[in-house]
């Protein structure tokens, strides 16, 4: 079965800098998708970005960004230019490609944005 | 477009008392609709999930279950509440092709006293 760690269970950082989430997973599959959600105070569930394992190109979506490195199976969220809107529980997550929807998700990392 | 709906936003249960989460979609058919449930400050467990009507797969055994009367209706049950179902109820959605990314309701807080 596939496990996501997400090693870091608080980081903060100051408004306006850039901050890195890391991620790691564990799989025998080679075709899997990859996903960061974000979980706001309101604690609704938001999709951040997404990346397909079998495109070496890192995902981008405006000031989020990824660091996909699929042989050392780690998916990192780098969140540039911070705002307080950013300030919220992210977590990693993992689906595999053979059929199966699920999926499983990392324990979240709680980002505190310092003004 | 679509969206998703979850009732009640809360709910106060005393143990042993019957439980009914229900959620529903908008703007989409045939859905892949899943529940989660997070407890405080822990991640997301996968209690059940639907392809569609009639067809529930569950991932943990326990004294919920899970019904899907309608294409685009999922209701979260519980004959009698334990302490331990205390938590946040998180129903999503996904289409049945591609991405399956998955798109969550607001959420359900229950607290089972």
């Amino acid at each position: 079965a596939q496990t996501v760690t997400q090693s870091q269970p608080e980081m903060s950082v100051q408004e306006a800098e850039t901050v890195t989430l890391s991620c790691t997973y564990d799989t025998s599959e080679s075709d899997y998708y990859l996903f960061w959600y974000k979980q706001p105070p309101s604690r609704q569930m938001i999709l951040v970005i997404r990346q397909e394992a079998y495109k070496q190109q890192n995902a981008t979506e405006n000031r989020f960004s990824v660091n996909f490195q699929k042989a050392a199976k780690s998916f990192s969220l780098k969140i540039s230019d911070s705002q307080l809107g950013d300030a919220a529980m992210y977590f990693c997550a993992y689906r595999s490609d053979f059929g199966n929807e699920k999926l499983t998700f990392g324990t979240g990392t709680r980002l505190t944005i310092i003004p | 477009s679509q969206t998703i709906h979850q009732w009640p936003a809360t709910l106060v249960q005393p143990v042993g008392s019957p439980l009914s989460l229900e959620c529903t979609v908008e703007g989409t058919s045939n859905p892949n609709l899943y529940w989660y449930r997070q407890a405080a400050g822990r991640g997301l467990q996968l209690l059940f999930y639907s392809v569609g009507i009639g067809q529930i797969s569950s991932e943990v055994p326990q004294n919920l279950s899970a019904s899907r009367p309608q294409d685009r209706q999922f209701i979260l049950s519980s004959k009698k509440l334990l302490l331990s179902d205390s938590g946040f109820y998180l129903c999503a959605w996904s289409v049945g092709t591609g991405w399956y990314e998955q798109y969550f309701g607001p959420g359900t807080r229950l607290t089972v006293t």
